[in-house]
């Protein structure tokens, strides 16, 4: 089964206007960590946004938020008030408790238009 | 500061040929990781180094595929007898301690004839 799932693979949206980035993921550890990043056409992975699963309050970071849904085991992107740069690759990461390495979705293709 | 840098940017390699990918994470930072990126998938682990020694090498797909950090800080991956299925873009990360987030390098695009 796949540990982490982003059944987008392109999302098309206007300038100014928000945007969610769907993710799902699945694992048994109590303590585990979710990432978003960003990969422009540039290649490099920029990091965005963190969530710990302990954590009470939805991460924020400037335009970008998570909405964790813990019991649906869903960690999904927000955007707000998008912006031409915005338009890039963005992958769902997660961190199990035991593990060191980051398990990584497919990816969603953000195309943000004038 | 300086993020990670990697070299080479590019590398085509014919096939059987040995290539090492080299990795120049941000200073102080005592966590490397390498992963492979194949074209539209997201990245896939291959090694973590704490320090010196290979924490977690599950990743490697096979004997091949070996990697080095002989003073804690510069990393080389190396590839022996290259397959075209090698081709994939080579990213190195790096943290200030396994429990912080990645800062991630621009990569390396190897290219397998």
């Amino acid at each position: 089964a796949q540990k982490i799932t982003q059944t987008q693979p392109g999302m098309f949206v206007q300038e100014k206007e928000a945007v969610t980035l769907d993710c799902t993921y699945d694992t048994s550890d109590p303590s585990y960590g979710l990432f978003w990043y960003k990969q422009p056409s540039s290649g490099e992975m920029i990091f965005l946004i963190y969530q710990g699963s302990y954590d009470q309050q939805n991460a924020t970071e400037g335009r970008y938020s998570l909405n964790f849904q813990k019991a649906r085991k869903s960690a999904n992107l927000v955007i707000s008030a998008s912006q031409l740069g915005d338009s890039a690759m963005y992958f769902c990461a997660m961190r199990e408790q035991a593990g060191t390495a980051l398990i990584f979705g497919k990816g969603t293709t953000l195309s943000v238009s004038s | 500061g300086a993020g990670v840098s990697q070299t080479p940017s590019n590398k085509v390699t014919e096939k059987g040929k040995y290539v090492e990918l080299r990795c120049d994470p941000i200073s102080g930072h005592t966590a490397l990781y390498w992963y492979r990126q194949s074209l539209g998938q997201g990245p896939e682990f291959l090694i973590y180094f704490q320090g010196t020694g290979a924490a977690d090498d599950s990743g490697l797909p096979n004997d091949r595929f070996f990697a080095v950090r002989p003073e804690g800080s510069v990393s080389t991956l190396k590839i022996q007898r290259t397959e075209r299925g090698d081709s994939a873009v080579y990213l190195c990360a790096s943290s200030p301690s396994q429990d912080n987030e990645q800062f991630f390098g621009p990569g390396t695009r190897l290219t397998v004839l």
